[in-house]
Order: structure tokens, then C-alpha cells, then sequence
């Protein structure tokens, strides 16, 4: 069974003090690891895709990063807006073709100004 | 691109009643629709996948005689909670993706807040 398990459950920062959230997870065989950022009340808002290991996306002030067993989600100089949960989620191989995701249960991140 | 809408944004029933949420793509076409419930401080649970014209594809423990799920044209899939009970109050998400574009990446709707009294 594929597992998704996010570090820490919540994360509080000051503006400008960078941190790194942490997805580890366990698959048979990765198709694509993927970050979304979750504000309160709506639905998930797509930040990233990974598929192979060494692989590293930027946007802004976010950087994901991919390993054959996790991923991070480097976040540089936080602003208060970057307020919110973030979620980490992992498609199989053994999926078949309906491409389903396993999500974590993400990690709440508030940044103080 | 890739906006995905669903209706109603919040809803209020009473035990017994039956509840319909729609899930739209605005600006692509949805071959593959997913609905997923999420409870308060917890991960979205995938609840059922349906393809374009075809009957949807419920995961292991939901009931697919009580969450009746239609995906009638490439626009627009439908969630029908049937005889809701309180313990079906929960965020109910779709998500949406276009297989002939990328058969990867889902697009999520803004979600629909199930509440049963």
C-alpha cells in the first residue's frame, strides 16, 4: 500500500526565516511525486510535479527537491502569505490508468510577520 | 487554464435528504474526474474516479450505492450524496485532468462543505 507520511505536522516561522518541509513516502514505483499548497476552506492549488530522483523545481520562493524516498519543500525568505498547509502527494505506477494520487496529511505552515 | 468550478460552495441538509454536487472544467476538457472527502485537519481521501462514459471506479469502503457519482460528458461530473446522515458532513473536492494533454497532473475545484443536521 502506498503511504505518504509529512513533517512537521505544523511549522511557525518569522518572516524571512527559511525551513524545509519534508515528505517521505513508500510506492511501488514513483510516478510522479506532487505538491500542492491547501488554503483554508478551498480546494488544493497545484505547486509542483517530480518524477525521477535528483530532480528540483523552483517557483518563487519554493524549491522542491526529490530523492528515491522523500522529498522537501525548501521555502526561502517566507512571507506571511505563504500561509498555509501543504501537501505532498505520490502517484504509482501501479496505478494502472486512472493516475490516482495518495496524499499525506500535510503540514500546516503559519509565517509570523 | 485549468480552472475547475463546483457548486454549490456550501450546503445545508437534514438527515435522509439527498445532496448534489456538480464538479466543472471551465476552460479544458475532463476525461477523468476524481472526488475526494476531506474531514478537519486530516488528507484528502480519494473517494471514487470516473471516466468520461463510463461508470465510476469507487475505492475500497465507499459506498457506491450511497455516493452516486456521474460523469456524463466531458464538462461535468456529479456527486449525489444519497439519504445523507451527519456523519457524511464533510469538504467534498473534485479534481479534474485532461488525458490528452498530460495524464498526469490533476487540477482541484474549490470545493463543496456538506453539512447534515
Amino acid at each position: 500500500e502506498d503511504q505518504v507520511t509529512q513533517s512537521p505536522e505544523a511549522l511557525r516561522l518569522q518572516e524571512g526565516e527559511s525551513s524545509s518541509l519534508n515528505c517521505s513516502y513508500t510506492v511501488s514505483g514513483l510516478r510522479g511525486l506532487f505538491w500542492y499548497r491547501q488554503d483554508p476552506g478551498k480546494g488544493p492549488e497545484f505547486l509542483f510535479t517530480l518524477y525521477s530522483a535528483g530532480e528540483e523545481k523552483e517557483k518563487e520562493r519554493l524549491k522542491a527537491t526529490l530523492t528515491k524516498k522523500e522529498s522537501f519543500l525548501h521555502i526561502t525568505a517566507p512571507k506571511p502569505e505563504d500561509s498555509a498547509t501543504y501537501l505532498c502527494a505520490v502517484q504509482a505506477l501501479s496505478g494502472g490508468s486512472n493516475y490516482k494520487l495518495t496524499f499525506g496529511k500535510g503540514t500546516l505552515l503559519t509565517v509570523n510577520p | 487554464g485549468a480552472v475547475v468550478s463546483q457548486h454549490p460552495s456550501r450546503v445545508i441538509c437534514k438527515s435522509g435528504t439527498s445532496v448534489k454536487i456538480e464538479c466543472r472544467s471551465l476552460d479544458f476538457q475532463a476525461t477523468t474526474m476524481f472526488w475526494y472527502r476531506q474531514f478537519p485537519k486530516q488528507s484528502l481521501m480519494l473517494m471514487a474516479t470516473s471516466n468520461e462514459g463510463s461508470k465510476a471506479t469507487y475505492e475500497q469502503g465507499v459506498e457506491k450505492d450511497k455516493f452516486l457519482i456521474n460523469h456524463a460528458s466531458l464538462t461535468l461530473s456529479t456527486l449525489t450524496v444519497t439519504s445523507a446522515h451527519p456523519e457524511d458532513s464533510s469538504f467534498y473536492i473534485c479534481s479534474a485532468a485532461d488525458r490528452t494533454q498530460d495524464p498526469y497532473e490533476q487540477y482541484f475545484g474549490p470545493g463543496t462543505r456538506l453539512t447534515v443536521t
